[in-house]
């Protein structure tokens, strides 16, 4: 069974500080993404990795950052946390070329709060 | 209008009931996947589907991919059950995933 596993399950974090949200799969997918999930306003991509040290933008990128060095860990950066970034964060992965004709495997998420 | 639409929004059933929940796209598309949330967070994967029919245990799901339509069915139905279920399209023309805003199903004992 594939393994996504998110670094914290709740985090609180202060408005301006630098945040590391880290995720880990154990199988070898070439594809990883980074999600936020808000009331109303389901599952929006922040951005996705097809490779290391590959990226693309998602729907929503700005202010945030990310960063594939191993082809297991995706790392999303929020470089200045602001209030409006308190959401639910979801890591996924996927296998192949066709990143979306395959299943998605979640982590279990974080539950970021900025103050 | 939303790409992908969901019905029902929000479903209580009793134990034991047979449940359906209802997908409907617009756009076309390669795969469209079935997710599973319960209360806390962690998605998973129920199915991924791009025509006919898959069963896994007490879930079946199908696609009409002529309809652009997709179901959800849930045999006998079980408090564990309780969960949002959101359905997915992966959209070949624009290589992006389109959420639905989930349906909320609540099993009664």
């Amino acid at each position: 069974d594939v393994k996504v596993t998110q670094s914290s399950r709740y985090l609180v974090k202060r408005t301006g500080e630098k945040v590391f949200l880290e995720c880990v799969q154990d199988m070898d997918h070439e594809n990883m993404f980074w999600y936020r999930q808000d009331p109303g306003l389901g599952l929006r991509l922040i951005y996705f990795s097809y490779d290391v040290k590959m990226k693309e933008k998602g729907d929503i990128p700005e202010g945030y950052s990310v960063s594939r060095e191993k082809k297991e860990r995706f790392s999303l950066i929020l470089e200045s946390a602001s209030t409006n970034q308190t959401s639910m964060y979801l890591c996924a992965s996927s296998l192949g070329r066709d990143r979306y004709n395959s299943p998605l495997h979640f982590g279990n998420g974080t539950r970021l709060t900025v103050t | 209008k939303n790409e992908v639409e969901q019905s029902p929004q929000n479903l209580t059933a009793q134990e034991g009931e047979f449940i359906t929940i209802n997908c409907s796209y617009s756009v076309g598309i390669s795969a469209l996947h079935w997710l599973q949330q319960h209360p806390g967070g962690g998605i998973v994967s129920l199915f991924m589907l791009s025509s006919g029919k898959k069963k896994h245990g007490r879930l079946i799901a199908t696609i009409n991919i002529q309809e652009k339509h997709s179901s959800l069915h849930i045999t006998a139905s079980h408090p564990r059950d309780s969960a949002v279920y959101i359905c997915a399209v992966a959209s070949y023309n624009t290589d992006k995933l389109i959420f639905g805003t989930g349906t909320r199903l609540q099993v009664f004992p």
